[in-house]
């Protein structure tokens, strides 16, 4: 079964720009997670989703939001781009992620200049 | 705020040996999760530990969990190459949030 899908893979943005990042994830998952990973501060939770409702979310500036469709689909948004949010952008999605964790996607690579 | 701790962060190892890669807590939680990831590839989920005293064991791999002592081991038997990447423990935090600890980068030589 096709798993959890990430668009786009790659992208470069400039400082004080915006960019949208999208997840779809498994058929039937319907808690979505983001994940920001850097060499320095590693795997950090952005925030997570279920049936269109945001459940947790890290501790994160304003400028990183997220939404959940009523199709799961899930997109994260960064305002106001900085060079320090240069990162690997994970998605993951859960049937019930208490029992069985969360299957990731590949990641969007996002690199601010 | 819960802090997850791994060690080592390096292990080179010789094919053939074993190992225990660490995983330590700061706060109460009974959801651990481990994970394997690939040079420049995503996660791979391999235990989901949810009990005190869970063992998951999946070919050379064996994770345990001692929610007391809020530590969990990922323990290699006879490691090959293939084995070779890093390994992240996760740990629940609240309702549906993960702590990731730091990673343990693991190289497995001929």
């Amino acid at each position: 079964k096709a798993g959890v899908t990430q668009t786009p893979r790659y992208l470069i943005k400039t400082r004080g720009q915006q960019v949208t990042l999208s997840c779809s994830p498994i058929s039937g998952h319907r808690s979505v997670s983001w994940y920001q990973q850097t060499p320095g501060q590693g795997l950090q939770f952005l925030f997570e989703y279920f049936s269109e409702t945001q459940r947790n979310k890290g501790n994160f500036p304003g400028r990183f939001s997220g939404r959940q469709f009523s199709n799961s689909r899930s997109e994260m948004n960064v305002s106001t781009l900085e060079l320090g949010d240069s990162a690997l952008y994970l998605c993951a999605s859960s049937l019930l992620a208490e029992n069985y964790g969360y299957t990731f996607g590949s990641g969007t690579r996002l690199t601010v200049v | 705020e819960l802090k997850v701790e791994q060690n080592p962060l390096f292990l080179s190892m010789q094919e053939g040996k074993n190992y225990t890669i660490y995983c330590n807590y700061s706060t109460t939680s009974d959801r651990l999760y481990w994970y394997r990831q690939d040079p420049g590839k995503s996660l791979e989920s391999l235990f989901v530990l949810l009990s005190n005293g869970a063992v998951k064991q999946e070919g050379r791999l064996m994770a345990s969990l001692d929610t007391k002592a809020r530590l969990s081991t990922l323990h290699i038997t006879a490691a090959v190459h293939d084995l070779s990447a890093t390994y992240f423990c996760a740990v629940g935090s609240g309702t549906y949030k993960y702590i990731f600890g730091t990673g343990t980068r693991l190289k497995v030589l001929a």
